[in-house]
């Protein structure tokens, strides 16, 4: 129940491209999805985050999709860079507050 | 306003050492939470402390255990040690009440 599914484990895409990866969570008590970003040797940087009262939340060319029926929120890098090159994370949580963390997507954005 | 820091940045030690990292949350900030992130296992919660109390708890061994002072600053300790402990270490901080979390940079130990 507690565990938070992620894929790809690594996506590879052409700049200008559309980068997607995906989640899946179990536990419905969960209330607050965000996306990490983490660059090698560095700790994760806080993307983007969404609650389940909205369906998507764009900020930049970042776009979280969100579906609470299926339990799924995905991540949408569009226009990806190669500075985008980096490894996601997904996590959700709770009222505990802890951040349960998806294994992590291995993102190459190739010039 | 200055991010979450970490000391050391990189620490070696032996088996059946003990270790303590050391971690200042963003100012105003009293929540703190610290993760262990390892190829295998990634990214895993082990403790979330706020007004010095522990306040939440992962499933970790009891070797591991930490505290937070009254600026808020937090210490973790892993006692005896073992070469699975190797990991990245994270600290994070959040306001009182709110979901967002900011990590440091962590600190990265190898058991030898």
């Amino acid at each position: 129940q507690q565990q938070v599914k992620q894929s790809p484990q690594s996506l590879i895409v052409q700049k200008g491209g559309i980068s997607i990866i995906n989640c899946a969570y179990e536990n419905t008590a969960f209330d607050y999805f965000p996306w990490y970003q983490q660059f090698p040797g560095k700790g994760p940087a806080l993307l983007i985050a969404i609650r389940p009262d909205v369906s998507e939340k764009k900020e930049g060319r970042f776009t979280i999709s969100f579906n609470k029926s299926a339990k799924q929120f995905s991540l949408h890098i569009m226009d990806s860079q190669p500075g985008d090159s980096a490894t996601y994370f997904c996590a959700a949580s709770g009222s505990q507050g802890n951040l349960i963390f998806g294994k992590g997507t291995k993102l190459s954005v190739k010039p | 306003k200055a991010g979450v820091t970490q000391t050391p940045r990189y620490l070696i030690k032996t088996r059946g050492q003990q270790v303590t990292l050391s971690c200042s949350p963003i100012s105003g900030h009293r929540s703190v939470s610290w993760y262990q992130q390892t190829p295998g296992q990634g990214l895993q919660f082990l403790f979330e402390y706020f007004s010095e109390t522990q306040r939440n708890k992962g499933n970790f061994p009891g070797r591991f255990s930490g505290r937070q002072f009254s600026n808020s600053r937090s210490e973790m300790n892993v006692s005896t040690l073992e070469l699975g402990d190797s990991a990245l270490y994270l600290c994070a901080s959040s306001l009182m009440g709110q979901y967002e979390q900011y990590f440091g940079p962590g600190t990265r130990l190898t058991v030898t």
